[in-house]
């Protein structure tokens, strides 16, 4: 049963424009999203995070919209760069759940140029 | 230097045979985490710990096992590897104190059981 799930495997983008990645959830008990990036041979490196108190966290070209209501989360990436291209994934957590974190399948990102 | 290093990086073997795949820390934190990823499922939970003496089960514990020898080593252990255990495997970190601290994660152990 997949908890997180990020329904677009891939995505191409143009340098410059809007990337939007999208994250669908099914625990209404989740509470704390994150987006973590991942280059080929690294581990995940994290990105950026939203709590379910806000609906909005912004950070440099990075943007996390969270609708509660329709369990779904978008990361917004403008502009976008060629360095931006590597697969993302969507994780969330419960708090109090000694933060374990349920991922998404991730999507894989190509910033054209 | 990196923060959070896994040896082997790559690892070849055969069923039957027994694997230990290492983490090594040097960020401090208490917490620990073993993930693996298999393509098209994303990363799930094998194992935690909070400390040397707090190991928690993830949700994909069987077949594995873990030791965790001091704060910065957390081992992985496949005690009789079979094929569907070939995956990527991650280790990561935590600092406890907050809800809202990310974990860190290696660079991966790519394992082919053949």
């Amino acid at each position: 049963d997949q908890q997180v799930k990020q329904n677009s495997p891939s995505l191409s983008v143009q340098e410059g424009r809007i990337s939007i990645l999208n994250c669908d959830y099914t625990n209404s008990m989740f509470d704390y999203f994150l987006w973590y990036k991942k280059y080929p041979a690294e581990g995940p490196t994290f990105l950026i995070s939203i709590s379910s108190i806000k609906d909005k966290n912004e950070d440099g070209r990075f943007t996390v919209f969270l609708n509660k209501s329709a369990k779904h989360l978008s990361l917004h990436i403008v502009p976008s760069q060629p360095g931006d291209s590597a697969v993302y994934f969507c994780a969330a957590s419960v708090t109090g759940t000694a933060s374990k974190l349920t991922f998404g399948t991730g999507t894989r990102l190509q910033v054209t140029l | 230097d990196a923060d959070v290093t896994q040896t082997p990086r790559n690892r070849i073997t055969k069923t039957g045979k027994r694997i230990m795949l290492e983490c090594s820390q040097t960020k401090g934190h208490d917490r620990m985490y073993w993930y693996r990823q298999d393509p098209g499922l994303g990363l799930r939970l094998i194992y935690y710990s909070f400390d040397v003496k707090d190991i928690n089960k993830g949700e994909i514990s069987d077949g594995y096992s873990v030791s965790r020898q001091a704060q910065a080593k957390f081992s992985l252990s496949l005690e009789s590897a079979i094929p569907n255990q070939t995956a990527l495997y991650f280790c990561a970190t935590r600092a406890s104190g907050g809800e809202y601290n990310e974990q860190f994660f290696g660079p991966g152990t790519r394992l082919t059981v053949l």
